[in-house]
This record gives structure tokens, sequence and C-alpha cells, in this order.
């Protein structure tokens, strides 16, 4: 079964400082991998996926994640904080090329809730 | 706009009551989910429906009940057999089931209290 982890329960940075989020996975094969970003009390909007091709993807808001095949990586990253990203930020997974009933199925980490200092 | 709406936004019930939340959307999605979220925990399906009529159990399906008779609409029913029931309930939509097709739009949520 696949599974994904999250090492940071919580992380606290300075406005104007660099993020990297990391996000660990479990599966026999490539997944497609994903990353959410929730605001409190809001549903869960995408920031960015990978499903195949350049391993470093860009998302919206100026993320960046990285795909490492050998390290079964997806960390999330952010060259310059800004106080409006504070939020809970989750990473998933979900079976690659799958038929039937599995496809499109997630799998969710357990989520890093993010601070921002000014 | 297209979206997803769920209501009620919060919901308090009393043990041993079945509640209805509702799930709408008009997206033309054909698959639709029902997520549960606890502190620290992710999210847990709870179940899915790929077509209209048919659903699946997910992770965490006991306790719960669903209904698919159209694509706009996949209700979920927590009822008194769910002991723990006191969380926040998430429900998204994908547009299909092939590949190209596969990301998750989310509702807002409905918060579920039991007193």
């Amino acid at each position: 079964a696949q599974s994904v982890t999250q090492p940071d329960i919580h992380i606290t940075v300075s406005e104007g400082a660099s993020l990297e989020l990391r996000c660990n996975y479990s599966y026999g094969a490539t997944p497609y991998l994903f990353w959410y970003v929730q605001s409190p009390g809001q549903g869960l909007q995408l920031l960015l996926k990978y499903f195949s091709g350049d391993t470093l993807v860009q998302g919206i808001k100026g993320f960046e994640a990285e795909f490492k095949r050998s390290q079964s990586s997806f960390n999330l990253r952010k060259p310059s904080v800004h106080w409006s990203d504070a939020a809970e930020y989750f990473c998933a997974v979900a079976p690659a090329n799958a038929g039937g009933t599995s496809y499109g199925k997630l799998t969710f980490g357990q989520g890093t809730i993010l601070t921002v200092h000014p | 706009d297209g979206g997803i709406t769920q209501s009620p936004k919060y919901l308090f019930r009393k043990e041993g009551q079945n509640v209805t939340l509702s799930c709408e959307q008009n997206l033309n999605h054909d698959a639709m989910y029902w997520y549960r979220q606890d502190p620290g925990q992710g999210l847990r399906l709870i179940y899915y429906s790929q077509i209209v009529n048919d659903f699946q159990k997910g992770d965490i399906a006991e306790g719960y009940s669903v209904s698919r008779e159209k694509k706009e609409s996949f209700p979920l029913t927590v009822t008194s057999a769910q002991k723990n029931p006191t969380a926040f309930y998430l429900c998204a939509s994908r547009l299909g089931v092939y590949s190209g097709a596969n990301v998750l739009t989310f509702g807002a949520g409905s918060r579920l209290t039991v007193l």
C-alpha cells in the first residue's frame, strides 16, 4: 500500500525567508504526486502536480517542487515566503496508470502547518 | 463560476442522530469523493463514486453511507453507527477516470460536531 510521510508537523519561518517542506512517499512505482494548501476552515487548493517529465515542477503562488526518484521525495520549496503563505500544506500521492476503482484515490500525508513571522 | 458547494458549513448533532452532508458540483465531473479530516491525520477517504448509481468504500467507510443518483450530487450520511463523527468533512470531484484528469477539486468543507 502506498503511504506519504511529512516529517515536519509545524514549521515557522520569517517573512522573506526561504522555505522547504519535506514529503517522502512509499510506493512500488512512480506515482502521481501533488501538493495542496489549506487555509483554516477551508477546502484544499492544488499548488502543483507531477505526472511525468521534468522533475522540477512549477506551481501557483511562486511554489516549486522537485521529484527525486532515488530518495522517494517530492519536497516543496519557495524562495521567499509571504505572510499570506501561512496555512497547512499537504503532500499526496495517487497510483500512476492504475485502472479500475483505485484510479484517482489520493493518499495524503499528515500535513505541515506553516507559520510566518513578520 | 463552476465549483463544489458543501452544506451546511457547520453542523451540530446529538449522539444517536443521523445527519446528511450535502455536496453539489457544477463542473460536469464524473467522479466524486468524500474525505474526513482530523487534526494531525491528514485526509482519509470515506467513499468515492466514479459514475452515477455506483460508489465504492474507501479506507474508513464504517458508519457512513452515500448515494449517487445524479451526476452533480453526492450526499454523505453520517449514521449513529459512526463512533467518533466529530470531524471536518471534505467533498471533492475529478473530471474523469483516465490519465490527465487526475486532479481533485475540493469543496470548502463541512464541520460536524457531536454534542
